[in-house]
């Protein structure tokens, strides 16, 4: 079954502090991964996918097959980055393209 | 404002009454989709379109749930005789392509409140 894992609801960070969003999943084929974010009171955005390699704001993730894992990360927190944050995957070469989509993990920056 | 639009972005109703939400995409977005998120939970898929053809329904669709593109731009989805259950944010996104590597883009949603 595909399926994806964040296991924190909530993580609490100062100013400064690195960061890191787990995110687990289950999928039996070659899956791409996404990192959404959502601002207070803003729409669902795209953060970044694995297959362009980059790093926004920042944050960068590294898909590791092996684990099965695709953890957001930062060096440095900033209060901007205060957010919700969904680990999404899409099935590779699927007809539909629909993103399956992890519980979320809210990121509260503290000053 | 040239991203997806929902309207509306609020809807209260009563139990046993009939919704209708529309969804307009980017314009030339061939690609639509419908999820539905409910508290504490991510975005679950709904429905999928390319053009006007609707190529995939959820099992989370039941009969009381229908979706519509039919002029391959504008969308609406309906939900007969509302149940409390259907109390969410219906959010819809569309994308450009015709392969596997395209990002959807989200609408504000509509939040649906069923008494």
């Amino acid at each position: 079954a595909q399926r994806v894992t964040q296991p924190e609801k909530l993580l609490s960070v100062f100013k400064g502090a690195p960061v890191e969003l787990k995110c687990n999943y289950s999928y039996s084929g070659s899956p791409e991964l996404f990192w959404y974010v959502q601002y207070s009171r803003q729409r669902l955005q795209l953060l970044l996918r694995h297959i362009s390699r980059e790093s926004i704001k920042g944050f960068t993730a590294d898909l590791n097959k092996g684990e099965t894992s695709f953890h957001l990360k930062k060096p440095f927190a900033q209060e901007e980055d205060s957010a919700m944050y969904y680990c999404a995957l899409r099935a590779y070469g699927g007809a539909t393209n629909k993103l399956i989509f992890g519980t979320g993990t809210l990121l509260a920056v503290q000053p | 404002d040239t991203g997806v639009s929902q309207d509306p972005r609020h809807k209260i109703t009563k139990r046993g009454q009939n919704v209708t939400f529309r969804c307009d995409p980017i314009s030339e977005h061939n690609r639509l989709y419908w999820y539905r998120q409910t508290l504490g939970q991510g975005p679950e898929f709904l429905t999928y379109f390319q053009n006007e053809a609707q190529l995939e329904k959820s099992r989370l669709l039941s009969d009381r749930f229908s979706a519509e593109r039919p002029k391959g731009s504008f969308s609406t989805l309906e939900i007969q005789r509302t149940e409390q259950g259907d109390s969410a944010m219906y959010l819809c996104a569309s994308s450009w392509g015709t392969g596997g590597n395209n990002e959807q883009f989200f609408g504000p949603g509509t939040r649906l409140t069923v008494l």
